[in-house]
This record gives structure tokens, sequence and C-alpha cells, in this order.
């Protein structure tokens, strides 16, 4: 099985709402990624989480927030969003050590309104 | 820095063509090389993938072979279909460590669209 979930599936949020996006995994992958997709552009790399810790921050306005509980779950909690933000927001894991593949999850569309 | 040129898109084909989209990187040592597919309204799905030079990675009729001596990791399928519309990413990910851990860096992605 190599099924990363993503809820929700479609999120509308005002610019002082506070959401949080969800991604799931139960691959046993110890890194896990968000990534924010604007149409027709490849992904973005937002975050990266090795072993439940954060490792990269690709320097994303604190606005963003990741937080990722245990090694199956991995959320990203949003705050004060801009209009510009909205986009299609993927999650994705990997194992850090056994072959470099990222599998990815369906995505949250995203619009901040 | 390690960079992906994918062809510039986007391509149109009929049902049972060939198909090739072309990818080239630049990278140093030898990266992990992958092809992913996003069929609309979904999320990426990984199609194919090769971890050194000369590997030909192959999935669902679609093909992609690294060659090292001319940096790049052509897709081909002989026969495409309807089904196949969606747009093609050519991804790559550095070996080791050290701050380009986890990072994949895409290529501007190619859409394809199959007509019966």
């Amino acid at each position: 099985d190599t099924e990363v979930t993503q809820t929700p599936k479609h999120l509308v949020m005002g610019m002082t709402n506070k959401k949080s996006l969800k991604c799931e995994q139960h691959m046993g992958h110890r890194a896990m990624y968000w990534y924010k997709q604007k149409a027709k552009k490849p992904p973005e790399l937002m975050f990266v989480y090795s072993y439940e810790k954060l490792s990269i921050n690709e320097s994303v306005p604190s606005r963003f927030s990741p937080e990722c509980p245990n090694s199956s779950l991995l959320n990203l909690h949003l705050h004060a969003l801009q209009p510009e933000d909205s986009a299609l927001y993927l999650c994705a894991s990997s194992h850090p050590r056994l072959g470099r593949e990222q599998y990815f999850g369906p995505g949250t569309r995203l619009t901040v309104t | 820095g390690n960079s992906v040129t994918q062809m510039e898109g986007p391509v149109t084909l009929s049902e049972e063509a060939f198909l090739t989209i072309n990818c080239t990187y630049t990278a140093t040592g030898y990266p992990s090389l992958f092809w992913y597919v996003q069929y609309p309204g979904e999320g990426l799905q990984l199609l194919l993938k090769a971890t050194k030079a000369d590997d030909k990675g192959s999935n669902k009729g679609f093909e992609a072979t690294y060659r090292k001596e001319t940096t790049s990791f052509h897709l081909e399928k002989g026969s495409v279909q309807v089904s196949d519309s969606a747009v093609y990413f050519c991804a790559l990910r550095p070996l080791g460590g050290g701050t380009s851990y986890g990072k994949l860096t895409f290529g501007q992605g190619t859409i394809l669209t199959v007509h019966p």
C-alpha cells in the first residue's frame, strides 16, 4: 500500500480564520513533506520532517505552522492567510534510507477569501 | 545548483501515437531520477524511477532510461491512450544528505492531451 491521505479535500477560509490541514500515511515512512502547488506549476517544497523533527523550512511565512505529532501524521496549521496563499497543498512521504521516491497524497485545494 | 529542464508543452497527440517527453538535468554526482504524473484534480503519482546510470524505469507502458553521458531521462510510450492525458513532471533527488536532503527538484511540467 502506497497511500497518503489528506483531509479536507477542499477548504475555503477567510483571512482571519484558523484552520488545519491533515496528512496521514501508514507505510512506515519516517520522512514527510509539505508542498504548495499553484496552477500549471510544479510543486514547491515548504517543509520536511525527518523522524518527527523539522529538518527543512524553505523560508515559509510564519502564518504556516507545521506539526508532526507522530510518525504517521503531519499537520499544517494555517492562520491569517492571504489570498495569494490559495493553492493546492500536497503532502508526501518517503523512507529516508531505502529508496528515494516520494509518495504524494491527493492534496487539499485551499481558497483564501 | 540542481535543475531539471523539460520540453515545453502542451503536447497534443492522437490515440495510439508515439510519445516522447524530453527531460535533461544538471546535478553533481548521480542523482535519482523520477517521472511523476498528475491527472486533473489529483495529486502527483510516481510513474517510474531510476537510481543509477543506464537504469531503465518502466510502468504502465511508459519507459525512461537514465543517460549519464547526455544527462537525460526522456519519457517514452509506444501507443498513448486518451486516459494518459495529464501533466508529466520530471524530477531529480540528489545523492546524499546535507542541505539538499529530501529535496526534489522538478521540471516545469509538460501537459499532454490525447485525442480519440
